[in-house]
């Protein structure tokens, strides 16, 4: 079955310097990889995905996310954090029938000033 | 452009009231409908999805059930409530069709549901 693990429940990080946020996946055939934002008491918004071609996709807001066939990961990146981007982010992958996305644990990003 | 709209935005119930929560779609035709709740502020469990009308698939045995009388409305019952029944709930949709694999999830604002 497919499956996505965020392996950090929290991510520290200082406004102004990098944050990346984990995923690794694991998959039957071709990934079919999202990320997601969640701010408090909202639905989730889409950021970006991974379907084929560049390893390095740029999103919404500032954000990229970098996939890695050999390390089964596609980590979330932004060159420099802001305070507005502490939230509770979302890993996910499209099933093997392609009628549902597979969500990971979510990771809060706590951006202090 | 699609829109979701999703109500109530928050509701407070008694153990063994029904509950009805009602979910549409603009702006597009035929789309893939989701119901997902959310406990504690983090993971995501799926409940129902939906690839057309009176075409409903349960994700998880419970006393909740979903129907779609139209094709752009998805609505999320339930007869009895428990305590345990208690989350944000959230629906979703995406396009249908080849282009599934390709197209993400859209979802609404979520419906916050405590049952008392």
């Amino acid at each position: 079955a497919q499956s996505v693990a965020q392996p950090e429940d929290q991510v520290n990080v200082a406004e102004g310097n990098p944050l990346t946020v984990k995923c690794t996946y694991s998959v039957s055939g071709n990934p079919y990889l999202f990320w997601y934002v969640q701010y408090p008491n909202r639905g989730l918004q889409f950021l970006l995905k991974y379907i084929t071609g560049d390893n390095l996709v740029k999103g919404s807001y500032g954000f990229e996310a970098e996939f890695n066939k050999s390390q089964t990961s596609f980590h979330l990146k932004k060159p420099s954090a802001l305070v507005s981007d502490s939230a509770l982010y979302f890993c996910a992958v499209r099933d093997i029938g392609f009628q549902k996305l597979v969500f990971g644990t979510g990771t809060r990003l706590l951006v202090s000033p | 452009s699609q829109t979701i709209h999703q109500w109530p935005a928050t509701l407070v119930q008694p153990v063994g009231s029904p509950l009805s929560l009602e979910c549409t779609v603009e702006g597009t035709s035929n789309p893939n409908l989701y119901w997902y709740r959310q406990a504690a502020g983090r993971g995501l469990q799926l409940l129902f999805y939906s690839i057309g009308i009176d075409q409903i698939s349960s994700e998880v045995p419970q006393n909740l059930s979903a129907s779609r009388p139209q094709d752009r409305q998805f609505i999320l019952s339930s007869k009895k409530l428990l305590l345990s029944d208690s989350g944000f709930y959230l629906c979703a949709w995406s396009v249908t069709g080849g282009a599934t694999y390709n197209s993400p999830l859209h979802f609404g604002n979520g419906t916050r549901l405590t049952v008392t």
